[in-house]
């Protein structure tokens, strides 16, 4: 079956360290995005990849780092730079970025800063 | 630039009655809008999408929004709820110009009493 996988489901960090989070699709889609989820403020854009070995910032970069080595896979690493990383971080992929075509969501990653 | 608001963080209906989620957005440009669905602890799923043509927009689940140009609105309702619609709905409507970025609502959770 085709879809995005991301792990792992749950993770749990101590401060100061970088955890990187995966996100993988089978769509053959060429736009990836991650966001970042928070209660009461709906999704935040965090970085966006339209192709492979491409990819730009969103709204809340900061304390983020992706690569887009392969056009499956777009993994994000949340930074010990990032103030306030406890949230829920869901990938997602579209078919031709610029041809206003819904997102596809993976199944999230819950990250939690101890 | 384009937003979406969500009246109603929380909307609470009881099973079988008419489900109302409102949705309004500004945009200088005709717009493109989606209703997801969120399940705890899951990614998101699309309802349905308004793009072009009919103004009212037929989903899964027995969902339907109608876009109103005049009102700019894409309220999303159910004739009749049921317990499994209990989720937190979010609208969100694609930015012109680029990279097929959407932007969110906050996002209604609704709750479906017996």
């Amino acid at each position: 079956d085709g879809g995005i996988t991301q792990s792992p489901k749950y993770l749990f960090r101590k401060e100061g360290q970088n955890v990187t989070l995966s996100c993988e699709q089978n769509l053959n889609h060429d736009a990836m995005y991650w966001y970042r989820q928070d209660p009461g403020q709906g999704l935040r854009l965090i970085y966006y990849s339209q192709i492979v070995n491409d990819f730009q910032k969103g709204d809340i970069a900061e304390g983020y780092s992706v690569s887009r080595e392969k056009k499956e896979s777009f993994p994000l690493t949340v930074t010990s730079a990032q103030k306030n990383p406890t949230a829920f971080y869901l990938c997602a992929s579209s078919p031709e970025p610029g041809q206003y075509n819904e997102q596809f969501f993976g199944p999230g990653t819950r990250l939690t800063v101890l | 630039a384009q937003s979406v608001t969500q009246l109603g963080s929380h909307v609470s209906v009881s099973e079988g009655a008419l489900v109302l989620l409102r949705c309004n957005y500004s945009s200088s440009v005709p717009p493109y809008l989606f209703w997801y669905v969120q399940y705890p602890n899951q990614g998101l799923q699309l309802l349905l999408k308004y793009t072009t043509g009919a103004t009212l927009v037929k989903g899964i689940n027995g969902f339907e929004a109608e876009f109103k140009k005049s009102e700019t609105s894409f309220h999303l309702t159910k004739p009749s709820a049921h317990m499994s619609d209990a989720a937190e709905y979010f609208c969100a409507v694609i930015q012109a110009g680029g990279y097929n970025k959407l932007i969110f609502g906050a996002g209604t959770r609704l709750a479906v009493h017996p």
